[in-house]
């Protein structure tokens, strides 16, 4: 078992949907990041957590650490949303927080 | 301000061959890790340098190596290249390691 694991692997949306990206993950940690990566491979950071709730725009992360639980949210989707949503986790104990360790990714395709 | 540099964008290489792969950091940014990306294992950390350090280490083989000038640009390298070695390799920047990455658009390398 990963130790992120994301779902839905695959997500198809019409625009303006509401969209949820969830994201559990089995260790304990410092901080979580939300990524992401359109076609050819460059990656923004979009959030990085470690408690509560943030909100960028139409953008909005949320974390239970008890729960080890995370949720990406996307109010009004829209096209240019389509992407891949990566979760990424920086364990306890970890000096650096460079390494993180990365969950398999959600594909989004946002149709108008 | 101009973001993270990698170069070159993309490579084919001969297995056994050697490869060296560059990334420039947003200026003022002492941190440069680097990762790759495979269809099968997803992203994974390969190491971070700082202040011309390797301040963490991925499970990978030492076939892969780095390093970091006192301009802060990064290299890394992998020797005695193997079919297995085709990815996707981003490299990210940051002030300290621990928020704030910004990644570059990757080097895409194709080991034939």
């Amino acid at each position: 078992k990963n130790e992120v694991e994301q779902s839905p692997q695959n997500l198809t949306a019409q625009e303006g949907e509401f969209i949820t990206i969830n994201c559990s993950y089995s260790v304990g940690i410092s901080a979580l990041h939300w990524l992401q990566q359109h076609p050819g491979g460059g990656i923004v950071s979009l959030f990085m957590l470690s408690s509560g709730k943030k909100k960028h725009g139409r953008l909005i992360a949320t974390i239970n650490i008890q729960e080890k639980h995370s949720s990406l949210h996307i109010t009004a989707s829209h096209p240019r949303d389509s992407a891949v949503y990566i979760c990424a986790v920086r364990s306890l104990g970890e000096t650096s927080g460079s390494r993180l360790t990365f969950g398999e990714g959600t594909q989004l395709t946002v149709n108008p | 301000k101009a973001g993270v540099t990698q170069t070159p964008r993309y490579l084919i290489k001969t297995r056994g061959q050697q490869v060296t792969l560059s990334c420039s950091p947003i200026s003022g940014h002492r941190s440069v890790s680097w990762y790759q990306q495979t269809p099968g294992q997803g992203l994974q950390f390969l190491f971070e340098y700082f202040s011309e350090t390797q301040r963490n280490k991925g499970n990978f083989p030492g076939r892969f190596s780095g390093r970091q000038f006192s301009n802060s640009r990064s290299e890394m390298n992998v020797s005695t290249l193997e079919l297995g070695d085709s990815a996707l390799y981003l490299c990210a920047s940051s002030f300290t390691g621990n928020y704030g990455y910004t990644f570059g658009s990757g080097t895409r390398l194709t080991v034939v």
